[in-house]
């Protein structure tokens, strides 16, 4: 079965430490997004990779980094320098970013709780 | 950039019609989705525009008129399983989508 994968569904980690998040695709598709989603919010976008070994800043970029090795394969991690981390995370892919009618698929989401 | 409004809560009985508006401001369009999101769930996509029009998939309906920036999701015989999170989301020629707020549909019996 193709899909996007996260784990895990639930993290909680102590302020100051570094966290990274995974995000694995097996639909082929070219890009790949990461969101952050706030109580009553809607998603706000923090990076995005269009092709590997290539990444773009989103709206919320500061305080996290990621990277794109591999064309399934898009980790987040969550440092210090942000804020306030406690948020549900979403990664999402598309088959190809600049096509008009493909819609992002999404994975389950990681809730991430900074004690 | 590119900017999003919705209404934040709407509410509506069983059986009936709701209809959720949405406006937007964007350089570059490139297509409007609309996304469906339950509590603690990712969002499920809905429905696609890119030229002016409706498009009808079941008891769901999506319009867009690009002229006014100006969509809305028409949901029709409301059922308690509708109750749930409505995403807008505007994407542009980069490949970037920016969502909405999302608008919290309450179905009542």
């Amino acid at each position: 079965d193709g899909g996007i994968t996260q784990s895990p569904k639930y993290l909680f980690r102590k302020e100051g430490q570094n966290v990274t998040l995974s995000c694995e695709q097996n639909l082929n598709h070219d890009a790949m997004y990461w969101y952050r989603q706030d109580p009553g919010q809607g998603l706000r976008l923090i990076y995005y990779s269009q092709i590997v070994n290539d990444f773009q800043k989103g709206d919320i970029a500061e305080g996290y980094s990621v990277s794109r090795e591999k064309k399934e394969s898009f980790p987040l991690t969550v440092t210090s320098a942000q804020k306030n981390p406690t948020a549900f995370y979403l990664c999402a892919s598309i088959e190809g970013p600049g096509l008009a009618g493909h819609e992002q698929f999404f994975g389950p989401g990681t809730r991430l709780t900074v004690l | 950039g590119q900017n999003i409004d919705q209404p934040t809560e709407m509410t509506a009985t069983e059986g009936a019609i709701v209809q959720i508006n949405c406006t937007y401001q964007t350089s570059g369009f490139n297509g409007l989705f609309w996304y469906q999101q339950h509590a603690a769930e990712a969002p499920t996509f809905l429905s696609y525009n890119v030229l002016d029009g409706l498009e009808e998939k079941g008891r769901f309906s999506s319009f867009l008129s690009r002229s006014k920036g100006y969509s809305y999701l028409l949901l029709k015989e409301l059922q308690m399983k509708d109750s749930a999170s409505y995403l807008c989301a505007v994407k542009n020629n980069a490949g970037k989508s920016t969502f909405g707020d999302g608008t919290t549909l309450t179905v009542k019996p």
